[in-house]
């Protein structure tokens, strides 16, 4: 079965600091990743996603991942927090095995960025 | 708003009732998805719809819950003599794009709180 671990519950940065939220997952077949960020009282929301070609995939409000085989890992970054940024983001993987593949989504991992 | 639009947004009820839970999608999105979201938790898939044909139903989707898309528009999710456990962020999503690929739409949610 397919899943996704991020093991870091929350993740504290200074404004201005670059950023990283971790992301490891598990599938059959060729991954297809993404990161969506859920702010208070809205629904999530689709940040990036990689499907395949450059390894390097660049999203919404400045923010990018790096898809990495080996490590089977997708971790999420910005070179420079905002406040703004401060929210819960999810990193889901769905595969290429055939058929209709669920999107499956990790625990989440709040983001703190401190003025 | 063009959006994923769900409804009501909170519902409180006693033990044994029923509710029901709608969900328009984007208009012209053919596949529609439910997750549940349970504190601290990412979202967990119950089912999804192409059209009006459901597709995929989880294992965690019992025999007292019933989701329906008539007419391949809105849908629809009743959970039948309620359970403290089912209290939780229904959430509704719609897609377009390649099965797998596409990014999910995410609505607001329908918090379940049963008493």
């Amino acid at each position: 079965a397919q899943s996704v671990a991020q093991p870091e519950d929350q993740v504290n940065v200074a404004e201005g600091n670059p950023l990283t939220v971790k992301c490891t997952y598990s599938v059959s077949g060729n991954p297809y990743l993404f990161w969506y960020v859920q702010y208070p009282n809205r629904g999530l929301q689709f940040l990036l996603k990689y499907i395949t070609g450059d390894n390097l995939v660049k999203g919404s409000y400045g923010f990018e991942a790096e898809f990495n085989k080996s490590q089977t890992s997708f971790h999420l970054k910005k070179p420079s927090a905002l406040v703004s940024d401060s929210a819960l983001y999810f990193c889901a993987v769905s595969g290429d095995s055939g058929g209709y593949q669920k999107v499956t989504f990790g625990i989440g991992t709040k983001l703190q960025v401190i003025p | 708003d063009t959006g994923v639009s769900q409804n009501p947004r909170h519902k409180i009820t006693k033990r044994g009732q029923n509710v029901t839970f709608r969900c328009d999608p984007i208009s012209e999105h053919n596949r529609l998805y439910w997750y549940r979201q349970t504190l601290g938790q990412g979202p967990e898939f119950l089912t999804y719809f192409q059209n009006e044909a459901q597709l995929e139903k989880s294992r965690l989707l019992s025999d007292r819950f019933s989701a329906e898309r008539p007419k391949g528009s809105f849908s629809t999710l009743e959970i039948q003599r309620t359970e403290q456990g089912d209290s939780a962020m229904y959430l509704c999503a719609s897609s377009l794009g390649e099965i797998n690929t596409g990014e999910l739409f995410f609505g607001e949610g329908s918090r379940l709180t049963v008493l």
